[in-house]
């Protein structure tokens, strides 16, 4: 079946630092691929998606791009912030008779120290 | 437009006791989806149901959980007899079509 394999965490890294989460899956078809982001206490927010190969979604200068050939979706980040410290989930849409199942990562928890 | 309710956000129950979760969808939603995180761990689906219909429940353990979503109300997620293997986090998801917005999701206790 359908699934997602996220870079194992927890990931510290000082202020200012470049980010990458690693994030590959295994779709039959063409899935949508998103990355969530879970606060301390809190709910999952979107925070990016895509749909089809090769678009690049964007968001609060988070980007990850779609690739279809690597069959992967890794987040990055020029310069991260404190606030930006959270558990970070990568999902693909299994469509299956009309239900959109999301199919969650393990989840990469990001620290970012001052 | 508020976001998607789920409450209560906190539910302590004993062993046996039933737990009832609600979640009210977003404005124009009718696709609600129910997903649970156990710690640590990242969101296993459970039921995906539109008004009055359950269209998959692939997701969910086939003894004492159930889901409605009825023509008027929340969204109830109901465990009979629980154990303490189903302390979790229960997240509730809505949609139009595409995207899903989460709830904050109700964190249950068992003792």
């Amino acid at each position: 079946g359908n699934s997602v394999t996220q870079m194992e965490g927890p990931v510290t890294l000082s202020e200012e630092a470049f980010l990458t989460i690693n994030c590959t899956y295994t779709a039959t078809g063409y899935p949508s691929l998103f990355w969530y982001v879970q606060y301390p206490g809190e709910g999952l927010q979107l925070l990016l998606k895509a749909t089809k190969a090769d678009d690049k979604g964007s968001n609060k200068g988070f980007e990850a791009t779609y690739r279809k050939e690597t069959t992967s979706f890794h987040l990055e980040k020029g310069s991260v912030q404190v606030s930006d410290s959270a558990v970070y989930f990568c999902a693909l849409s299994d469509r299956l008779g009309g239900a959109q199942k999301l199919v969650f990562g393990q989840g990469t928890r990001l620290t970012i120290n001052p | 437009n508020a976001g998607v309710m789920q409450n209560p956000r906190h539910l302590v129950r004993r062993r046996g006791q039933e737990a009832r979760l609600r979640c009210s969808p977003m404005k124009g939603h009718s696709h609600v989806y129910w997903y649970r995180q156990l710690p640590e761990e990242g969101l296993k689906f459970m039921v995906y149901l539109q008004k009055e219909n359950i269209i998959d429940e692939s997701g969910m353990p086939k003894e004492r959980f159930s889901a409605e979503f009825p023509k008027e109300g929340p969204s109830i997620l109901r465990i009979q007899q629980v154990v303490r293997g189903d302390s979790a986090a229960y997240f509730c998801a809505s949609s139009p079509e595409d995207t899903q917005y989460f709830g904050p999701g109700t964190r249950l206790t068992v003792l």
